[in-house]
Formats: C-alpha cells, sequence, structure tokens
C-alpha cells in the first residue's frame, strides 16, 4: 500500500532560523505529491504539487523539493506566522484519485 | 470564490444516535472527496464523487456510513449507528478534475460518539 512519513513530528525554530521538514513516500508511480499547511482547528490548506523528480516550487519563504523517494518543503527564515502542521500527500497511479496522507510535522516558530 | 463549507463544524452524540454531515464544495468542483482522522492518526480517505456517482468508495469502514450526492452539488455522509470509534474529524474536500490535481479541503466537523 502506498505510505508517507514525515519527520520530524516537531519542530521548533527561532524567527529567522531555516530549517527543512521531510516527506519520504513508497508509492507505486507516483503521480503527484502534495504539500499542505493546516491551523489548528481548521482544514488543510493547500500550498504545493509536485510532479516528477527534480522538480521545485517556491512561494514566499517556502520552497519544496522533489526527488525519487523523498520531498522536502524548506523554510527560509521563518516568522511566528509560519507555525502550523504540514501534511504531505501522495497520489500514486494506483489509485490517483485519493490523497495518502503523512502524519505532519508540527512547526512552531518562536519570535 | 467561496471554499468549501462543512456543517456542522462540531457534533456530540451517544453511541447508537445517527449523524449526518454536510458539506458543500467549491462550486463547479464535480469531484467530491471525504476523508477522516481520528485521533492520533493521519487523515484517511473514504470517497470520492464525481458528480452523483461514487467512483471510489474503498475507505468506508463499513455499513453504518452512507455518502450520498444527489443532484452532483453538495454531500452527505451518514452514520448510522455512531460507535465509538467513529469519533475524529470529518473533512470534505473537492477538485475541478479526477487525477493528479489539488483537491481543496473544507474545515472539518468534528464528531465525538459518547
Amino acid at each position: 500500500e502506498d505510505q508517507v512519513t514525515q519527520s520530524p513530528e516537531a519542530l521548533r525554530l527561532q524567527e529567522g532560523e531555516s530549517s527543512s521538514l521531510n516527506c519520504s513516500y513508497t508509492v507505486s508511480g507516483l503521480r503527484g505529491l502534495f504539500w499542505y499547511r493546516q491551523d489548528p482547528g481548521k482544514g488543510p490548506e493547500f500550498l504545493f504539487t509536485l510532479y516528477s523528480a527534480g522538480e521545485e516550487k517556491e512561494k514566499e519563504r517556502l520552497k519544496a523539493t522533489l526527488t525519487k523517494k523523498e520531498s522536502f518543503l524548506h523554510i527560509t527564515a521563518p516568522k511566528p506566522e509560519d507555525s502550523a502542521t504540514y501534511l504531505c500527500a501522495v497520489q500514486g497511479a494506483n489509485n490517483f484519485n485519493k490523497f495518502y496522507f503523512g502524519s505532519g510535522t508540527k512547526l512552531n516558530v518562536k519570535p | 470564490e467561496a471554499g468549501v463549507t462543512q456543517f456542522p463544524s462540531h457534533s456530540v452524540i451517544e453511541k447508537g444516535q445517527t449523524v449526518t454531515l454536510r458539506c458543500d464544495p467549491i462550486s463547479g468542483h464535480d469531484n467530491l472527496y471525504w476523508y477522516r482522522r481520528v485521533m492520533g492518526k493521519e487523515i484517511k480517505f473514504l470517497l470520492h464523487f464525481v458528480k452523483e456517482s461514487k467512483q471510489d468508495e474503498s475507505g468506508m469502514p463499513n455499513n453504518r456510513f452512507l455518502a450520498e450526492r444527489t443532484g452532483g452539488t453538495y454531500s452527505t455522509l451518514k452514520v448510522q449507528p455512531a460507535e465509538l470509534e467513529d469519533s475524529g474529524v470529518y473533512f470534505c474536500a473537492s477538485s475541478h478534475t479526477s487525477g493528479p490535481t489539488a483537491q481543496y479541503f473544507g474545515p472539518g466537523t468534528r464528531l465525538l460518539v459518547l
């Protein structure tokens, strides 16, 4: 079965301290990898879609990259408002209409 | 453009009762999905509609769960009778097309079965 593992489970950063979140996946024929941000009490908010190894996407302080086995979400000079849970999901060739989610990384950025 | 909306935001019921959750997708989105997160676990797929047709219901836990999408607009998810293990957050998502495209999520319904 398709599987997604995210690490670390939680990450505490000082404002301005850059870091990366990891999403490792096992899927039969990756069709898409998706990053979402989730704030407490809210639904996941779409950030990026990556389709093939080597692809990169950027949005403000966030940059997502993809290899054949994992994806990274790089956070450059984070601010307290970047605090949230970041979720990774994949769609595979066998089940291309459903997402398989990881458990998420809870990011806390201290001022 | 209005996002995906879900009603109610919270529901507390007793074991054995019935609860119906509603989802209104983004206007024009033919694809509608239901997901669930139970305590401490990752978000898991329940089912997928294209318009009013169920395309994939492989994630539905058992026959106590019934999803409908009459007319291809809003969808309902009924749990009857509810059990303790049904507690969790139920998310609805929608997308314009099928396949590897972003799904847009609603705020979720938090269900607690006592």
